[in-house]
């Protein structure tokens, strides 16, 4: 079956530590992946997504994320967090047979002064 | 980018109402909607989707009388909570896609529901 797995639900952190959130997916041929994410009582926003070409990917406010096929992960990376980096973040992975996203579990970030 | 937008942001009603959430896409024609429930601390529950014009396909477990879906056009679909009852406060959000963006996903701001 199809799934997307975040390893981490909760992930604490000092302002200006560098983060890694990480998100594994069931292998497909054909997958697209995305992050999102979820400022309270907010809907998603789109960090990055990657549909084909470089697996290095780059995104909003600084977050980045790696396509690796054999270890069938697309893990989201920071260099140095922000206190409004604290949120809520959602791996999803949007496979062709099915048409439809699959969501991971969330991590909930919290950043630190 | 693709823009949708959702109406009410917040509703509040007594149980045994009816509430109509409005899921619109701004600037492209949705071709899909999706629509999917939130549970505090929780991921998105994919509810049902919809395609213009044909009827909205459900998830397993989500009642199709409970849950109304319309998609009578290419900017904008409906969710009705006929009957609400406490059980069903929840965060409602719903997204799209279109032609030009059949592999990707934009998300309204979401519906935040009480029932009383």
């Amino acid at each position: 079956a199809q799934s997307v797995t975040q390893l981490d639900s909760q992930v604490p952190v000092f302002e200006e530590a560098p983060v890694e959130l990480r998100c594994n997916y069931s292998s497909s041929v054909s997958v697209y992946l995305f992050w999102y994410v979820q400022y309270p009582n907010q809907g998603l926003q789109l960090l990055l997504k990657y549909l084909s070409g470089s697996t290095l990917v780059k995104g909003i406010n600084g977050f980045e994320a790696e396509f690796n096929k054999s270890q069938t992960s697309f893990h989201l990376r920071k260099p140095s967090v922000h206190i409004s980096d604290t949120a809520e973040y959602f791996c999803a992975a949007y496979y062709n047979q099915g048409g439809k996203l699959i969501f991971g579990q969330g991590t909930e970030l919290s950043v630190k002064p | 980018g693709a823009v949708v937008s959702q109406h009410p942001s917040w509703v509040i009603c007594k149980s045994g109402t009816s509430v109509k959430i409005e899921c619109r896409s701004l600037d492209f024609q949705a071709t899909t909607m999706f629509w999917y429930r939130q549970f505090p601390k929780q991921s998105l529950m994919l509810m049902a989707t919809s395609n213009e014009g044909s009827k909205a396909t459900y998830e397993q477990g989500v009642e199709k009388d409970k849950f109304l879906i319309n998609h009578a056009s290419l900017t904008l679909s409906t969710l009705t909570v006929t009957s609400a009852h406490p059980e069903d406060s929840s965060f409602y959000i719903c997204s799209a896609s279109g032609r030009t963006y059949y592999n990707e996903q934009f998300f309204g701001p979401g519906t935040r529901l009480t029932v009383l």
